[in-house]
């Protein structure tokens, strides 16, 4: 069965400090990983396709990187700004488009 | 990517009632799809809307329930069927855009509370 989960489930850091978000996933061939980041009351905003291992994206302050397992988004002294929940997903090959979603990782980012 | 735009935003309804939810988009979009999000889960796809006939649903979730209707490349709607205290979630509509194939983006989503 495909499978994702997200580590931690919240984080809380302070401004500047650095930090890992992960995401394990178990798919019968991947088509593709991604990341969303979804604010309180908003819907999920897309940052990321990743489709191979070894296959890096950055994209201001956040890297994401995947494995044959897993994924993760490096957030590079983070600010308040980043604070939200990140989402990661993966598609198996051969289906329609169906999304299979882990639960997110909370993160705060103190001043 | 896209604008992706649903209406209602909101709603509060009796139960036995129905919701019919739209999803607007700014281009032509190659798939539109319909997710749930209920509170402290993850996003589960309901269907895929396919344009001009019947939608394609994912196991535990049926027609009857939830009737979904996609006219043009552009537009569909999702009804909550007989709602029920535990259809109370978040609906979102979610496109793939020609120029980034498997790549999804999200609407704003319809907060609904079944009362």
């Amino acid at each position: 069965e495909d499978q994702v989960t997200q580590s931690p489930e919240a984080l809380r850091l302070q401004e500047g400090e650095s930090s890992s978000l992960n995401c394990s996933y178990t798919v019968s061939g991947l088509r593709g990983l991604f990341w969303y980041r979804q604010d309180p009351g908003k819907g999920p905003e897309f940052l990321f396709t990743l489709y191979s291992a070894g296959e890096e994206k950055e994209k201001e302050r956040l890297k994401a990187t995947l494995t044959k397992k897993e994924s993760f988004l490096h957030i590079t002294a983070p600010k308040p700004e980043d604070s939200a929940t990140y989402l990661c997903a993966v598609q198996a090959r051969g289906s329609q488009g169906n999304l299979i979603f882990g639960k997110g990782t909370k993160l705060s980012v103190k001043p | 990517s896209a604008v992706i735009s649903q209406k209602p935003s909101r709603d509060i309804c009796q139960r036995g009632t129905s919701l019919t939810i739209q999803c607007q988009v700014d281009s032509q979009v190659t798939m539109m799809f319909w997710y749930r999000q209920q509170p402290g889960q993850s996003l589960t796809l309901i269907a895929t809307a396919n344009q001009g006939s019947e939608a394609t649903y994912e196991s535990g979730f049926v027609i009857d329930k939830f009737p979904i209707s996609r006219p043009n490349l552009t537009f569909s709607t999702l009804t909550v069927s007989n709602m029920s205290p535990e259809d109370s979630s978040i609906y979102l509509c979610s496109v793939e855009v020609l120029d980034s194939p498997w790549t999804q983006y999200f609407g704003p989503g319809t907060r609904l509370l079944v009362l």
